[in-house]
């Protein structure tokens, strides 16, 4: 099985950019969840998917952060006029089994997201 | 307040030693419990997770949950190098409600 895999590592952007990450979850798993991580602080929730639908979305900011799934499989994060403060790792997520609620996850390596 | 805290540290011990990580919650209703690691640059991993309260017991490591006291408490025994890390405590309630981190602890094993 394999693990979630997230695209690019790193991107460095100027504020009021745009850029997009990539997640690709664990196989056939319904759950994705995307995560933000500042520096020094714990993952937070940014957005919460089960199938193609949205679960959770109220801790992202939706007039500059949006996400989508299509067909239930991969997921982008697009970030549109990038902050300063929105310098972080954005990691993806999805739980070991397809139904799984438990709070277990695994995770992809990030992107490391650096605002100028 | 927040509704996990954790003390970022970050704590150095040498090789060998008793490694005690803690975290204190105020939310009554969660159930699970997990302590994830975190090597610099990488996602974090499941380290161990525990439904309700009691001890669990994993190799090295042993978590605790005292819901009574909303406290819950990592042990590493004999202490790595590879140890070496962010222990992140989190946790979450029934449902589909989302998992809370703690701000994560930075450890230190020196040989």
């Amino acid at each position: 099985e394999a693990g979630v895999a997230q695209s690019p590592r790193y991107k460095i952007i100027e504020k009021r950019q745009s850029v997009a990450f990539w997640c690709n979850p664990i196989s056939g798993h319904a759950t994705l969840y995307w995560y933000q991580q500042i520096l020094g602080q714990g993952p937070k929730l940014l957005i919460q998917f089960q199938n193609n639908g949205v679960v959770d979305d109220s801790q992202l900011p939706k007039d500059r952060f949006s996400a989508e799934r299509l067909k239930g499989v991969d997921s982008t994060l697009k970030i549109q006029p990038a902050k300063l403060e929105d310098s972080a790792v954005y990691l993806c997520a999805s739980p070991p089994g397809s139904l799984s609620n438990t709070g277990e996850l695994f995770f992809g390596e990030g992107s490391r997201l650096t605002v100028l | 307040q927040k509704e996990v805290e954790q003390d970022p540290g970050p704590l150095s011990v040498p090789e060998g030693a008793i490694v005690s990580l803690n975290c204190t919650y105020s939310n009554s209703a969660f159930q699970y419990f997990m302590w994830y690691r975190q090597y610099s640059r990488k996602g974090p991993e499941l380290l161990m997770y525990t439904y309700s309260s009691g001890n669990k017991e994993d190799g090295r490591f042993t978590a605790q949950v005292d819901k009574s006291s909303k406290y819950i408490s990592l042990f590493i025994r004999d202490s790595q190098p590879s140890d070496s890390a962010t222990y992140l405590c989190a946790m979450k309630s029934g449902g589909y409600n989302k998992l809370i981190f703690g701000a994560g602890t930075r450890l230190a094993v020196h040989p």
